[in-house]
């Protein structure tokens, strides 16, 4: 198994620019979140899926965020339009659940994102 | 709603000496306990997990954890760390609620 895929793995935007963020969770998990991690706030969730249908964004920041799953098999987050604060890394994690709430998350790598 | 507090933001231990990252959390309801571990430039891989059972829970690379329910606690320990061992540690907890959440992390650094 590839595990959960991220992309690009370093982003370098300016202001004002829009950012795409992308996931491809592992093959069969029914479960997909999305976390930015920083120095000062740490590990936040900002939304997550099930079964591709959000269930809460609650963590969204602001209405500059949005999260879509138009497959099983994919992910986006997209900033826009971003703001120097974005600057974070950006996890994907999925997980299989089958209703159960005891699975572990698989992570992704991350995404740096650096907005000037 | 669920909560988890890391004791130590930061644990400086030299190589062989045993260690405990500490972990405390909060939840009305039943959880599901896990620790995970960040090395530099990666994402979270699990270390180990407490869904039931035996209280004491043992993971990958010679740690394990103790669920204590009346403390609310799920301290990670390991007898003998090694250089490798260095890396940031996230307890984490997951409930009916159905998302995880984590610690603050705890930076473990192990010194020769």
């Amino acid at each position: 198994d590839a595990g959960v895929i991220q992309s690009p793995r370093h982003e370098v935007t300016e202001m004002g620019q829009e950012v795409t963020l992308r996931c491809k969770p592992i093959s069969g998990h029914d479960y997909l979140f999305w976390y930015r991690q920083t120095m000062m706030r740490g590990l936040e969730l900002l939304i997550y899926f099930n079964n591709n249908v959000p269930i809460d964004d609650s963590g969204m920041p602001e209405d500059r965020f949005s999260a879509k799953m138009p497959n099983a098999s994919f992910s986006t987050l997209k900033i826009q339009p971003s703001e120097p604060r974005d600057s974070a890394v950006y996890f994907c994690a999925s997980s299989l659940a089958r209703g159960q709430f005891n699975s572990p998350l698989h992570f992704g790598n991350g995404t740096r994102l650096t907005v000037t | 709603a669920q909560s988890v507090t890391q004791l130590d933001s930061q644990v400086p231990v030299f190589e062989e000496a045993p260690v405990e990252l500490r972990c405390n959390y909060s939840s009305s309801v039943s959880v599901y306990l896990f620790w995970y571990v960040q090395y530099p430039n990666q994402g979270l891989q699990l270390l180990l997990k407490y869904l039931s059972g035996s209280t004491l829970v043992k993971g990958i690379n010679g740690f394990e954890a103790e669920f204590n329910k009346s403390q609310t606690s799920f301290h990670l320990r390991k007898p003998s760390v090694h250089i490798s061992d260095t890396a940031e540690y996230f307890c984490a907890v997951r409930s009916s609620s159905r998302d995880m959440r984590f610690g603050a992390g705890t930076r473990l650094t192990v010194k020769p």
